[in-house]
């Protein structure tokens, strides 16, 4: 059975502070999907990465993949209080998305 | 681009009653959709995989019976939440990959189910 965990489950960090995200999952796949989520509503796609050692990077996000450990990492840059919300990290299981447990991010002045 | 629309938004039922909750794929046609349910604070569940044209494939645990989903075209998948109790409350995502265009895995806006 597919797991996916994510590490640290909730995050409260200073304006201006760098952190990382982690995401772990049990078995070998092809893609793995960041999300965030704010309260209330559905998901936004933040990036899709495809293959081993794949980097992408939006604004203050940066995702990488390392298949070969099986896990991904998003590390924020500067945070600004914009970012919070709860984070998503989701593996493909045959033609299913399997989510994370998610990672509750709260930045503070 | 491409757009996965849910109806409605929010509903609020009495116990016992049935609610259906509309998926649509906008401008692709899904063969294949997605339910998901997400409790407060938690991650998003996978419950089903809906097929058009066949019946839907449920994920271990989850009561076919209760969940009845329809795909009766390439672009409408219907979760029936039947009987409903309060602990049937949540939020139901959708979601449908569109494999002609984008290769892309769409979500639609969420139902809210409140069951008194």
């Amino acid at each position: 059975e597919l797991k996916v965990e994510q590490n640290p489950l909730f995050l409260s960090m200073q304006e201006g502070k760098n952190y990382t995200i982690y995401c772990n999952y049990s078995t070998t796949s092809d893609r793995l999907y960041w999300y965030r989520q704010d309260p209330g509503k559905s998901l936004e796609s933040l990036f899709v990465l495809l293959s081993n050692g794949a980097v992408k990077q939006e604004g203050r996000l940066m995702a990488s993949l390392d298949t070969k450990a099986r896990l991904s990492t998003l590390h924020i840059t500067a945070a600004v209080h914009d970012l919070s919300a709860t984070y998503f990290c989701a593996v493909i299981r045959t033609d299913k998305l399997i989510f994370g447990t998610g990672t509750r991010l709260q930045v503070f002045p | 681009g491409a757009v996965v629309s849910q109806h409605p938004s929010r509903v609020i039922c009495k116990s016992g009653t049935s609610v259906k909750i509309e998926c649509r794929s906008l401008d692709f046609q899904a063969t294949t959709m997605f339910w998901y349910r997400q409790f407060p604070k938690k991650s998003l569940m996978l419950m089903a995989t809906s097929n058009e044209g066949s019946k839907a494939t449920y994920e271990q645990g989850v009561e076919k019976d209760k969940f009845l989903i329809n795909h009766a075209s390439l672009t409408l998948s219907t979760l029936t939440v039947t009987s409903a109790h309060p602990e049937d409350s949540s939020f139901y995502i959708c979601s449908a990959w569109d494999r002609g265009h984008t290769g892309e895995l769409f979500f639609g806006e969420g139902s809210r189910l409140t069951v008194l």
